[in-house]
């Protein structure tokens, strides 16, 4: 089976660039996250989705982040306009309805921001 | 709220060496706790996850895990480590009717040959 697909692995851009990451869930599963990796602050959780429907977002950090769940199989996590301190890993994570279903991750986007 | 407690940053043990990662949670209810690894440039696994019955778990690659309700703990173990096992590990709390997970901070393992 097929895991969660992200892209692209690796960003590179300069400050003030939009930045879109992508993310394709496991089919079927209902929930979708969006997660920020640092050295410095950890996992967070920006963001979550229900069946396509923004549950929580009280993780993300600024305006200047937004996401969006067009469909069950697709989700984007968008920066405009970018700034160095948003150079982190993001992950993308699925899982099925209930607290106790496991999040499956993808590989995550390496984004850094020059 | 829930919340996740890895006292251990760091730990290093030799190959072939038994291994105990520490991981505490506070929540009032019975939570569902979980345990993933992640290597270098990857996403997060899952390794094991304990919701109810037997409180020792069974997960993949040899590891294992105790609930112990007494003292807030869900402990990762390994008899006899390799050299593959050097990663990121994190311990996570859910419970009944959320989604979100709550994730300690992560231990870093490093294994001398």
């Amino acid at each position: 089976d097929a895991g969660v697909i992200q892209s692209p692995r690796h960003e590179v851009t300069e400050m003030g660039q939009e930045v879109t990451l992508r993310c394709k869930p496991i089919s079927g599963h209902d929930y979708l996250f969006w997660y920020r990796q640092t050295m410095m602050r950890g996992l967070e959780l920006l963001i979550y989705f229900n069946n396509n429907v923004p549950i929580d977002d009280s993780g993300m950090p600024e305006d200047r982040f937004s996401a969006k769940m067009p469909n069950a199989s697709f989700s984007t996590l968008k920066i405009q306009p970018s700034e160095p301190r948003d150079s982190a890993v993001y992950f993308c994570a699925s899982s099925l309805a209930g607290g106790n279903q496991p999040q499956h991750f993808g590989d995550g986007t390496r984004l850094s921001i020059l | 709220a829930q919340s996740v407690t890895q006292p251990d940053i760091h730990i290093t043990v030799s190959e072939g060496a038994s291994l105990e990662l520490r991981c505490n949670y506070s929540y009032g209810a019975t939570p569902y706790l979980f345990w993933y690894v992640q290597s270098p440039g990857q996403g997060l696994q899952l390794l094991l996850k304990y919701f109810s019955g037997d409180t020792l778990v069974q997960g993949i690659k040899g590891f294992e895990a105790e609930f112990k309700r007494s003292q807030s703990s869900f402990n990762l173990r390994k008899p006899s480590v390799h050299w593959s096992d050097a990663a990121e590990y994190f311990c996570a709390v859910g419970r009944q009717g959320a989604q979100k997970l709550v994730f300690g901070q992560g231990t870093r393992l490093t294994i001398n040959p």
